[in-house]
């Protein structure tokens, strides 16, 4: 079955870069039409879509925070690293990793359990 | 402020149906399918609804949604305290070439 799982740092102080890592399995990322995407929730808001990297290594990134975001993938080991360069307690959220269900369709069918990061001084 | 606007709340008597709106624009509901994703506090989103009406397997169906022109529903009947939940609609904006969501839904369930 497939299943994503998120790690990464709990408590990050300003400034620093985020970087987390989605395992995953059930699923490659070398098979046409896979894509992973990354989505965050501050406490108490709504989902926000962070970034996506297809199988063919196309990346998409928000646009509002696409300098400071990267999305990279290992192949190899199941796994969607994404990176947030110089972060700020409005970063504070549970960062999810998701599946694309379709690259048509711009679903996602599986989600992570997420991890919450903290940023704070 | 989320690019999908979607009311903040929405009540209703266990048993009853419910409709939640999700607006958008001709860059994303109007030319993109539009998902749907229910959230219990606490909890990751969980798949319910794509392409516009689609459940995927285990998804009852007093579930249900539409898409028509730049907007989409979601219904829900014979309501249950267990559906009271946070409920977000998504798609694909060409225009951002980026994933979109609706601020979300919370449903209460008197």
């Amino acid at each position: 079955q497939v299943t994503l799982r998120e790690s990464g740092p709990a408590l990050l102080t300003p400034t620093q870069t985020l970087t987390l890592t989605c395992t995953f399995s059930g699923f490659s990322l070398t098979t046409s039409g896979m894509s992973v995407s990354w989505i965050r929730q501050p406490p108490g808001k709504a989902l926000e879509w962070l970034a996506r990297i297809n199988w063919d290594d196309d990346k998409y990134y928000n646009t509002s925070l696409e300098t400071r975001l990267t999305i990279s993938k290992d192949t190899s080991k199941n796994q969607v690293v994404l990176t947030l360069t110089n972060m700020d307690p409005v970063d504070t959220a549970t960062y999810y990793c998701a599946r694309v269900g379709h690259p048509a369709y711009y679903y996602y069918d599986y989600w992570g359990q997420g991890t919450l990061v903290t940023v704070s001084s | 402020q989320s690019v999908l606007t979607q009311p903040p709340s929405v009540s209703a008597a266990p048993g009853q149906k419910v409709t939640i709106s999700c607006f958008g624009s001709s860059s994303n509901i109007g030319i993109n399918s539009v998902s749907w994703y229910q959230q219990v506090p606490g909890r990751a989103p969980k798949f319910l609804i794509y392409d516009n009406n689609k459940r995927p397997s285990g998804i009852p169906d007093r579930f249900s949604a539409s898409k028509s022109g730049t907007s989409a529903t979601l219904g829900i009947t014979g309501l249950q305290t267990g559906d009271e939940a946070d409920y977000y609609c998504g798609t694909w904006d060409s225009s951002l070439n980026a994933g979109v969501f609706g601020g979300g839904t919370k449903l209460t369930v008197l």
